[in-house]
C-alpha cells in the first residue's frame, strides 16, 4: 500500500463548476500538507500549504485537512480553463526534509 | 529574482551509460532537493543537499549521487543507467532544510534506450 493515495482521474468539469480533489494517507506522522499544480512540461508549483488539521483559504482555493480520517481535500471554486493541470498532494513529517507525493489527478476544465 | 533552472531539458542515453544533470537554485536559496517523476506518477524524493552536504536520501541506489557547490547550484549523477531510470528529474530549491516553500524547476526529461 502506498503512503499517499490519490485518484489519477482524469477529471473533466465544465467552466465555473466547483472541483473537489482528494488524497488519503496512511502515515499518521505526516504534519505538513501541500497541494501542487503541475502544467504539462513544467515543474510542480506550490498552491496551498497547511500545517496539521483545519481549513485554509486562498482566493478560489480551499484546502482541508482531517487528520482523524487521514484525508485531505482541495476545492477550486469558479473553475477556469487555466486551472487545467495535474494536481499533486504532498505531505511531510515534522523535521523531515522529504516530501511524499500522491500520483496526481489530471484535471480538465471545459469552456 | 530568477527561479530554478535545470539543464539540459531533454536527453537520450543508452543503457549502461552515465549522466549528469544540473540545477541552479533560486537566488537566496541554500538547499537543493532532487526528485524523480516517472510518467503518470508523483515525484519521488532522491536526496537533499544543504550547504554542500547530503542531508537526507530516499530509497535510491548508490549509483544515484549528487553534489552541491559553494554557489548552491547542484548536480545529479546517475551511473550504469537502466531503462527504468527514464523519467523527469526535478530539482527544487528552498531557504533552509525544513521549509516547505520549495520552488521546483521545469525538470530534465531523461530517456534511456
Amino acid at each position: 500500500q502506498k503512503e499517499v493515495e490519490q485518484d489519477p482521474g482524469p477529471l473533466s468539469v465544465p467552466e465555473g463548476a466547483i472541483v473537489s480533489l482528494n488524497c488519503t494517507y496512511s502515515n499518521s506522522a505526516f504534519q505538513y500538507f501541500m497541494w501542487y499544480r503541475q502544467y504539462s512540461r513544467k515543474g510542480p508549483e506550490l498552491l496551498m500549504y497547511t500545517y496539521s488539521s483545519g481549513n485554509k483559504e486562498d482566493g478560489r482555493f480551499t484546502a482541508q485537512v482531517d487528520k482523524s480520517s487521514k484525508y485531505i481535500s482541495l476545492f477550486i471554486r469558479d473553475s477556469q480553463p487555466s486551472d487545467s493541470a495535474t494536481y499533486l498532494c504532498a505531505m511531510s513529517e515534522l523535521g523531515n526534509e522529504k516530501l511524499t507525493f500522491g500520483t496526481g489527478t489530471r484535471l480538465t476544465i471545459i469552456p | 529574482e530568477t527561479g530554478v533552472t535545470q539543464s539540459p531539458t531533454h536527453l537520450i542515453k543508452t543503457r549502461g551509460q552515465q549522466v549528469t544533470l544540473r540545477c541552479s537554485s533560486q537566488s537566496g536559496h541554500n538547499t537543493v532537493s532532487w526528485y524523480q517523476q516517472a510518467l503518470g506518477q508523483g515525484p519521488q524524493f532522491i536526496f537533499q543537499y544543504y550547504r554542500e552536504e547530503e542531508n537526507g536520501r530516499g530509497n535510491f541506489p548508490p549509483r544515484f549521487s549528487g553534489l552541491q557547490f559553494p554557489n548552491y547550484s547542484s548536480e545529479l549523477n546517475v551511473n550504469a543507467l537502466e531503462l527504468d531510470d527514464s523519467a523527469l528529474y526535478l530539482c527544487a530549491s528552498s531557504q533552509g532544510i525544513f521549509t516547505y516553500g520549495y520552488t521546483f524547476g521545469s525538470g530534465t526529461r531523461l530517456t534511456v534506450v
